[in-house]
């Protein structure tokens, strides 16, 4: 199995700042790599496929990049809707292991 | 709309049984395969297993190999996951997704809550 390891688990910011998520994978996945948003109590929702297609009806606030073993998501300016639990997951090959989050919390 | 609806989850012992199910609506469900994952309270994600577009091939992760097996009705738009011989570390809440090969996992079901405890 592919491992995916994000950095950092936990990570305190304000309203306005530029956040960075950086999730690197064991093997090199191509741009197979995806990134989704969860909130308490919901389910995951996709913000970024192919490492950097925004997934639509996501604000461009939001961008990815990356290829082969390492990859960022960028907050531009963050907003209060999102601090919330950031996954990124390879679909490169079965089975399709995710990193074990980023907690993105008000400072 | 694509929606995933899931059910099933509930309390049960150890060594015990449950059977999940995930419904389908708003895309064609036998054009996709369809993933389980399940996140332990206050834990991350964790694949499970998934089924082909057409039920022909399963892939179950090494944690529930033997225990739980995934399968599918296209002519009903309906996932199940069979949990058997259940483990207290199995306790969490299980998603249905879709995904295409190599595409992301878009939509997920808002879950179904398993607790397995004496």
């Amino acid at each position: 199995d592919i491992q995916m390891t994000q950095s950092p688990s936990s990570l305190s910011a304000s309203v306005g700042d530029r956040v960075t998520i950086t999730c690197r994978a064991g093997q090199s996945i191509s741009r197979f790599l995806n990134w989704y948003q969860q909130k308490p109590g919901k389910a995951p929702k996709l913000l970024i496929y192919a490492a950097s297609s925004l997934q639509s009806g996501v604000p461009s606030r939001f961008s990815g990049s990356g290829s082969g073993t390492g990859f960022t998501l960028t907050i531009s300016s963050l907003q209060p809707e999102d601090f919330a639990t950031y996954y990124c997951q390879q679909s490169y090959t079965s089975p399709y292991t995710f990193g074990q989050g980023t907690q993105l919390e008000i400072k | 709309q694509m929606q995933l609806v899931e059910s099933g989850g509930g309390v049960v012992q150890p060594g015990r049984s449950l059977r999940l199910s995930c419904v389908a609506s708003g895309f064609t469900f036998s054009d996709y395969s369809i993933h389980w994952v399940r996140q332990a309270p206050g834990k991350g994600l964790e694949w499970v297993a998934v089924i082909s577009y057409d039920g022909s091939s399963t892939f179950h992760a090494d944690s529930v190999k033997g225990r739980f097996t995934i399968s599918r009705d296209n002519s009903k738009n309906t996932l199940w996951l069979q949990l058997n011989n259940l483990r207290p570390e199995d306790s969490a809440m299980y998603h249905c997704t879709r995904a295409a090969w190599q595409q992301p996992f878009d939509p997920w079901g808002q879950g179904t809550l398993v607790t397995v405890s004496s």
